[in-house]
């Protein structure tokens, strides 16, 4: 099992443009987010899914867009990136119960 | 929301000896689980352990057990016999039984944990 996969590792994005983080596990769980780490702030939620089909948003949704078309896959894109989207960011996934959160190795995104 | 404390942002140890990391937490609820988790330098999340809020009986994971005072909403990590490969920054999340918000998780700020040869 490959668990949760998360690319790429890094990257370096100028004011204004656009990108996809890509995220897709094979534990067939439900339940699926991303969240961006910034140092001193621990862990916020952008946006979740709870199955496919089915989002919503976090704690910091503005900038970021989200699709769940299939059970596996859950792309987050940045529209317009800003410096301000410089961070680390995390995609989780689990069962949608009280089970823990699985997550991917992480993104270091820079936006110049 | 619920709310997650963690109001030690670094600690250090000495190699062998153990190491308490607090965590508290705000909730209305009364069913949910408790999680703590390890970030290395290699940015991975591990978990560590993990808590149901029914249970009286608190959790152990080899050398890393909990003190879970539900009362106080109080949830801290004791690393005993701690070693090298303990050093990390640790994360206290919470998840709640709310299947509206997809039982969503709550994390605290974290801790640094340094280790002293």
């Amino acid at each position: 099992n490959a668990g949760v996969t998360q690319t790429p590792k890094f990257q370096v994005l100028k004011t204004g443009q656009s990108m996809t983080l890509q995220c897709a596990q094979d534990m067939n769980h439900e339940y699926m987010s991303w969240y961006r780490q910034d140092p001193g702030m621990g862990l916020r939620l952008i946006h979740y899914s709870v199955g496919a089909g089915i989002t919503d948003q976090g704690e910091v949704p503005n900038g970021y867009n989200v699709s769940r078309s299939t059970t596996e896959d859950f792309p987050l894109r940045l529209l317009s990136a800003a410096p301000s989207q410089t961070s680390v960011y995390f995609c989780a996934s689990s069962y949608s119960d009280f089970t823990e959160a699985f997550f991917g190795q992480g993104t270091r995104l820079t936006v110049v | 929301a619920q709310t997650v404390t963690q109001s030690q942002p670094e600690m250090s140890v000495q190699e062998a000896e153990t190491v308490t990391l607090s965590c508290t937490y705000d909730t209305s609820e009364s069913d949910y689980y408790l999680f703590w988790y390890k970030q290395p330098p290699s940015r991975q999340m591990i978990l560590v352990i993990r808590q149901e809020a029914y249970k009286q009986q608190n959790a152990t994971e080899n050398r890393f057990s909990v003190n879970f005072q539900k009362a106080a909403k109080s949830f801290s990590l004791k690393i005993s016999d701690s070693q090298l490969g303990d050093a990390a920054m640790y994360f206290c999340a919470y998840r709640s039984p709310q299947i509206n918000t997809g039982n969503q998780f709550y994390f605290g700020t974290g801790t640094s944990l340094t280790v002293i040869p």
